[in-house]
């Protein structure tokens, strides 16, 4: 079974701070999509990454892809309360079809 | 928009009833998933469906069943419900590797 760490579990910090979650496995994923989860609501997707060292933004969120395509980051720049939520990891295995291990999720408060 | 629809928001049930919890997607999607979701551990695949009648254990399928008898509709069922089955269970299908989820079903089992 392949296993997603995601660090840490959880994060409050003040409006305009820059924070960086952490996704890492010891096995290689084809993909890595990261969701975000506010409370009452499923999970959803922010973004994909594919190829090893990929870097994409969305706003102030930048997603990367580590080089072996193992690991993962999001790092907000100036972090708003609107990013309060579960961030979720989730990694598509080389041979597992459809199905997504998911990280354990990082719960990120922004205070005003 | 992909809609995914579960039957209820939140549910509180006895120990040892039999619990249905259904969902249904709007999409046309093959590929159907149930898990649920804990503080701290994250979401843990419980079944999914790559086809009408077709079936595959997750992780954690004990204590667990469903049925997939059309393409838009996977339930989730609770042959004997018990009190570590008390969890937020969601719904989730997909296109390729793309999930879309439900909005979750918070059952409580007393």
């Amino acid at each position: 079974t392949q296993l997603l760490e995601q660090s840490p579990q959880f994060l409050s910090i003040q409006e305009g701070e820059n924070l960086t979650v952490y996704c890492n496995s010891s096995s290689v994923f084809s993909s890595l999509q990261w969701y975000r989860q506010e409370p009452g609501e499923g999970p959803v997707l922010l973004v994909t990454v594919v190829t090893g060292g990929e870097v994409k933004k969305l706003k102030r969120l930048t997603f990367q892809f580590g080089d072996a395509r193992k690991d993962s980051s999001l790092h907000i720049t100036a972090a708003q309360p609107g990013d309060t939520g579960l961030y979720l990891c989730a990694g598509e295995g080389e041979t597992s079809g459809s199905r997504l291990t998911f990280g354990e999720g990082t719960q990120l408060t922004v205070n005003p | 928009d992909v809609k995914v629809t579960q039957s209820s928001r939140y549910l509180v049930k006895r120990t040892g009833e039999k619990v249905f919890l259904e969902c249904v997607q709007d999409m046309d999607h093959e590929n159907m998933f149930w898990y649920r979701q804990d503080p701290g551990l994250g979401l843990r695949l419980i079944y999914f469906s790559y086809d009408v009648k077709m079936k595959e254990k997750g992780d954690i399928p004990e204590g667990y069943s469903v049925s997939r008898e059309k393409k838009e509709r996977f339930s989730l069922i609770l042959e004997s419900a018990s009190t570590n089955q008390t969890s937020m269970y969601l719904c989730a299908s997909s296109i390729m590797v793309r999930q879309y989820f439900g909005p979750g079903t918070r059952l409580t089992v007393t």
